[in-house]
């Protein structure tokens, strides 16, 4: 079985300031890695995947296999970065079901 | 494309009580699923359908029945309601090898 563990309920930064968000996993396989975010009163939408390896508003996120991590990183923060944030995991050849294992969430405050 | 939605947005139940979540997706995906988000434990895998007349349980499967007998709706029937089902309700869709979009929430209350 998956999981996907996020040791931080909480974060809070100022503006300005680096972000790292945690987030670690148990596979036996080859997994895929994913970060959600929530807005306030937004739905769940994808922020980034590891096989796109994309920068998506200045997020990046590098899967490492050696520690099975997948943090969230951002140099510098801004206010409107404050949101729910969720790794999800999914096994990599389960094109079909897309079961997600997502982690208990860490909420993001950047305060001003 | 309206994407997913969902039905209602808030819903308040007596315990015993049944009702039906609704979700709908005009994008023509094939998966959909259901999740429930509680505080503190992220959001946990109810039901989910690969396609019409496909449905099969996820990590929380009790207390709730699904179907899908088209590929655009896919309905969540709680059949005697609990306390221990509020929480908020997320319905998603994908296509193969895609990531998933999810629905607005359903916020249900038990009481």
């Amino acid at each position: 079985a998956q999981r996907v563990t996020q040791p931080e309920k909480l974060l809070s930064v100022f503006k300005g300031a680096p972000v790292e968000l945690k987030c670690n996993y148990s596979y036996s396989g080859s997994p895929e890695l994913f970060w959600y975010v929530q807005y306030s009163r937004q739905r769940l939408q994808l922020l980034l995947r590891h096989i796109s390896r994309e920068s998506i508003k200045g997020f990046t996120a590098d899967l490492n296999k050696g520690e099975t991590s997948f943090h969230l990183k951002k140099p510098f923060a801004q206010e409107e970065d404050s949101a729910m944030y969720y790794c999800a995991l999914s096994p990599l050849m389960d094109t079909g079901r897309r079961a997600l294992t997502f982690g208990s969430g860490t909420r993001l405050q950047v305060q001003p | 494309n309206a994407g997913v939605t969902q039905t209602p947005k808030f819903q308040v139940l007596k315990t015993g009580q049944s009702m039906t979540l609704q979700c709908a997706q005009d994008m023509n995906h094939e998966y959909m699923s259901w999740y429930r988000q509680d505080p503190g434990m992220g959001l946990r895998l109810i039901h989910y359908s690969v396609g019409a007349g496909i449905t099969d349980q996820g990590e929380v499967p009790n207390g709730y029945n699904v179907s899908r007998s088209t590929t655009e709706d896919f309905p969540l029937r709680l059949l005697s309601a609990a306390p221990s089902q509020t929480s908020v309700y997320f319905c998603a869709s994908s296509p193969p090898g895609d990531t998933q979009y999810f629905g607005p929430g359903t916020r249900l209350t038990v009481l």
